[in-house]
């Protein structure tokens, strides 16, 4: 119930193109869904969120896509660039569990130049 | 600069020792938080704490503790007890703990068992 699972665990894509990642949820009670970007050594950084009474929120190249009804969102990177080469987690947050986020496993993202 | 420091960067502990790491904030967050990352598993909750002198367990409380005397320090000791501690340790903070609040992770500490 607490889980987030998170696809696909590692992406190459050429610079230019769309990177998109998925994550799959079981309890209907997350309401709170970021997603965090971690270069090799350092901890990982808000990327962005976006709560369950949107479908979609977008910020500069970079977009969650929101499906309720599937219990399910993504990040799409538009015009991938080498330096968008990280990892990517998804997470969820839920009152019932203390607020505590859960995270996905994680995708490594390598864009080629 | 506001931010969490973790220190030190890189530790290795022998079988049998006791290790501490040290993270501290100057964000004037209430909630600190500690997670381990292990390749492939994401980050998961070691233990969390809302409020000076209150911490709670993660998920993975066992073979770890924590105290929490001042505001902006949350140390994670790491115990013999910890059956296999090599590991990405991140502490992170936050304002509050309510849902929706950004999480601020610090650079990490890698502790090697040797």
């Amino acid at each position: 119930q607490q889980q987030v699972k998170q696809s696909p665990q590692s992406l190459i894509v050429q610079k230019g193109g769309i990177s998109i990642i998925n994550c799959a949820y079981e309890n209907t009670a997350f309401d709170y869904f970021p997603w965090y970007q971690q270069f090799p050594g350092k901890g990982p950084a808000l990327l962005i969120a976006i709560r369950p009474d949107v479908s979609e929120k977008k910020e500069g190249r970079f977009t969650i896509s929101f499906n309720k009804s599937a219990k399910q969102f993504s990040l799409h990177i538009m015009d991938s660039q080498p330096g968008d080469s990280a990892t990517y987690f998804c997470a969820a947050s839920t009152m019932e569990y203390g607020n505590k986020l859960v995270f996905g496993a994680g995708t490594i993202l390598r864009v080629k130049s | 600069d506001g931010g969490i420091t973790q220190s030190p960067k890189y530790l290795f502990r022998k079988e049998g020792q006791n290790v501490t790491l040290s993270c501290e904030q100057n964000l004037n967050h209430d909630a600190m938080y500690w997670y381990r990352q292990d390749p492939g598993q994401g980050l998961r909750l070691i233990y969390y704490s809302q409020i000076v002198n209150d911490f709670q367990k993660g998920d993975i409380a066992e073979g770890y503790s924590v105290s929490r005397e001042k505001k902006e320090s949350f140390p994670l000791t790491v115990t013999s007890a910890q059956k296999n501690p090599t590991a990405f340790y991140l502490c992170a903070s936050s304002r509050t703990q309510f849902s929706g609040n950004t999480i601020y992770f610090g650079e990490g500490s890698w502790l090697t068992v040797v």
